[in-house]
């Protein structure tokens, strides 16, 4: 299965600014996908990323508040923009099975918002 | 829509003792089921993976779960707890048409194992 290298691994931000996250594989995928994961609560999908063209958001979910990039095959970041306390939480990546084995997960970035 | 049912937030065994985790699907195409592990402070890792092959997967580290139609269930089991189990676990379906449609996540058990 793909290897997936997200950073930064964990983050403390000041309300107002933003971060980029990043995720690297080390395979070329069509499709990735962008989770958050609120503090004590399950995954929720925020968008599907295609190479060469626009996300696909979740309901609740804004391109002005979370862009997403994805320059090429086996690279994607996600911004947090405008961040308030409330987008605190851990936010995964992950891609489709490739070999007919299972989504794989990055690490994660733990961010906390002050 | 597909979505996915974990009973209990919490679950609590000794060790050496059977761990049940219990999950609940519902899907209106024949499902790909998962369940996933998250230790503290970590990503997911994927434990085992149901694709309508044999109805009883093994997993790592000693887990394995049992589809059963009749009952859209996908429980997961390990004989023997270990201190190690103690995690957060997610059981989740993804639809097998259509290609690489998205997965959908339980609100997840955590495994509280007491020595």
């Amino acid at each position: 299965s793909a290897v997936i290298s997200q950073k930064p691994s964990r983050d403390i931000c000041q309300r107002g600014t933003s971060l980029t996250i990043q995720c690297q594989v080390d395979s070329q995928v069509t499709m990735m996908f962008w989770y958050r994961q609120q503090p004590g609560q399950s995954l929720t999908l925020i968008a599907t990323a295609n190479q060469g063209s626009e996300a696909t958001y979740e309901s609740g979910f804004v391109i002005d508040k979370f862009p997403i990039s994805r320059p090429n095959l086996t690279f994607s970041t996600l911004t947090v923009s405008n961040m308030s306390p409330e987008d605190s939480s851990i936010y995964l990546c992950s891609v489709p099975p490739a070999n007919n084995y299972g989504y794989t997960f990055g690490s994660g970035t733990r961010l906390t918002v002050v | 829509a597909q979505s996915v049912t974990q009973l209990g937030s919490h679950v609590s065994v000794s060790e050496g003792a059977l761990v049940l985790l219990r999950c609940n699907y519902s899907s209106s195409v024949p499902p790909y089921l998962f369940w996933y592990v998250q230790y503290p402070n970590q990503g997911l890792q994927l434990l085992l993976k149901y694709t309508s092959a044999a109805t009883l997967v093994k997993g790592i580290n000693g887990f394995e779960a049992e589809f059963k139609k009749s009952e859209t269930s996908f429980h997961l089991t390990k004989p023997s707890a270990h201190m190690s189990d103690a995690a957060e676990y997610f059981c989740a379906v993804s639809g097998k048409s259509g290609g690489y449609q998205k997965v959908t996540f339980g609100t997840g058990t955590k495994l509280q194992v007491i020595p």
